[in-house]
């Protein structure tokens, strides 16, 4: 079983729906992330997490937002999804170092 | 800014081929330099972090190394299976956990 886990794997939406991807792992870090990748932009930081009680906002958090509902799960929500937002999205955890990151196999969103 | 770029884009290679990639960064406090490798629709897979100038770090037929300005992976008699797309990243002295990635490199190397 994968150590990062996330659900949906794929999910197609309409514009303006509200979407939920989650997260959930199996590593007790306490540190996770989201990133998105898009083809020539490489992987960008949406929001992070070092615990239960804390959330911080990476470099393109606008149209997003994310809760912390346990330590080992954490989840991404579009609350009207858009066109632009079709992308590869992975959850990431890592230890209180917060040096090595490990990522989750990735969930495909496409609004339509 | 902290900044990551690599190089090429893309590289072809025969098996067996030897050949380096290369990952230039600027950033203000090096807290480490990861690489990883991922597959096309999956999570990139750790393969290596170097915290210091001169580090050097190995697996199987990949090495890599650690400038105060960049960083090589090399690959040594590739196998087609280790076609795949190398990223390379940075974690600068924010504590953010934050990671800044470069575009990649894309390599295919055939039998």
């Amino acid at each position: 079983d994968a150590d990062v886990t996330q659900t949906p794997r794929n999910r197609i939406t309409k514009t303006g729906k509200r979407i939920m991807l989650e997260c959930s792992q199996t590593k007790g870090h306490d540190r996770m992330y989201w990133y998105r990748q898009d083809p020539g932009l490489g992987l960008r930081l949406i929001y992070y997490s070092f615990d239960v009680k804390d959330i911080n906002k990476g470099e393109i958090s606008d149209g997003y937002s994310v809760s912390r509902q346990a330590q080992a799960k954490f989840s991404l929500s579009l609350e009207s999804a858009i066109p632009n937002q079709t992308a590869l999205y992975f959850c990431a955890t890592s230890g209180n170092s917060g040096n090595t990151i490990y990522f989750g196999e990735g969930s495909w969103l496409t609004v339509v | 800014e902290d900044q990551v770029t690599q190089s090429p884009e893309a590289l072809r290679l025969q098996e067996g081929e030897s050949s380096s990639l290369n990952c230039s960064y600027t950033v203000s406090g090096l807290r480490g330099l990861f690489w990883y490798r991922q597959d096309p629709g999956k999570g990139p897979e750790f393969l290596f972090t170097l915290y210091s100038a001169g580090e050097e770090k190995e697996k199987e037929r990949l090495k890599a190394t650690l400038t105060k300005k960049e960083s090589f992976l090399h690959i040594t008699a590739p196998k087609p299976e280790d076609s795949a797309t190398y990223l390379c990243a940075v974690h600068g002295s924010s504590n953010t956990g934050k990671l800044i990635f470069g575009q990649g490199t894309t390599l295919q190397v055939k039998p």
